[in-house]
């Protein structure tokens, strides 16, 4: 099955600044992956997602970007804000025919004002 | 997401008793799915359903019950085989493979 490893697990950042979280993957038929983002007490919600025929994928502040070579995908926010302070969940889909995606452990990023 | 209904939004057990989360999805989709959160961990998956009268046991199923009689609902039971039962719960659904994951406001369930 899927295996995928996020990093890091906390990340502590001054309002303005860039913020960068990475998750690697296994399977490397995998071709979707999405980036989830938890309020504290909150659901998951789906933030943005790249698709393997595209290397990077931008939304305003927020980039995903893609590596299938190298088996990784990688979240970018700039210019961070106090209100960007969440868990940050990366996915990716499960093998087969499976509906089942695999999920990173999460990255707590906190911005300082 | 109106998509997805949870409730109740909080819920308390007491020693032995079983108790059932809902959850009613609109989106018609195939694919339901429940989670189990704790305190600053990821997501755990229970059970998962694709299809109606099938689902599969998740990576924690021990102590949990399901059905999915209907596409539009997977309530969760919690039985009394749980001994830890306190958690976060999200129900979550998707549509064909490759497709973004909606999810539920969640019920946090704690023991009295």
């Amino acid at each position: 099955g899927e295996n995928v490893e996020q990093h890091p697990s906390t990340l502590s950042v001054q309002e303005g600044d860039s913020a960068v979280i990475k998750c690697t993957y296994s399977d490397s038929a995998s071709n979707y992956f999405p980036w989830y983002k938890q309020e504290l007490g909150k659901r998951p919600q789906l933030i943005i997602d790249i698709r393997s025929n595209v290397g990077e994928k931008k939304d305003q502040r927020i980039a995903v970007t893609l590596n299938k070579t190298a088996k990784h995908f990688s979240l970018h926010i700039t210019e961070t804000q106090p209100e960007d302070s969440a868990v940050y969940f990366c996915a990716a889909p499960g093998t087969g025919g499976s509906y089942i995606p695999t999920f990173g452990r999460g990255t707590s990023l906190i911005v300082h004002p | 997401d109106g998509g997805i209904t949870q409730s109740p939004k909080y819920l308390f057990r007491k020693e032995g008793q079983n108790v059932t989360l809902s959850c009613e999805q609109n989106l018609n989709h195939d694919a339901m799915y429940w989670y189990r959160q704790d305190p600053g961990q990821g997501l755990r998956l229970i059970y998962y359903s694709q299809i109606v009268n099938d689902f599969q046991k998740g990576d924690i199923a021990e102590g949990y019950s399901v059905s999915r009689e209907k596409k539009e609902s997977f309530p969760l039971t919690v039985t009394s085989a749980q001994k830890n039962p306190t958690a976060f719960y999200l129900c979550a659904s998707s549509n064909v493979r490759n497709q973004p994951q909606h999810f539920g406001d969640g019920t946090r369930l704690s023991i009295l």
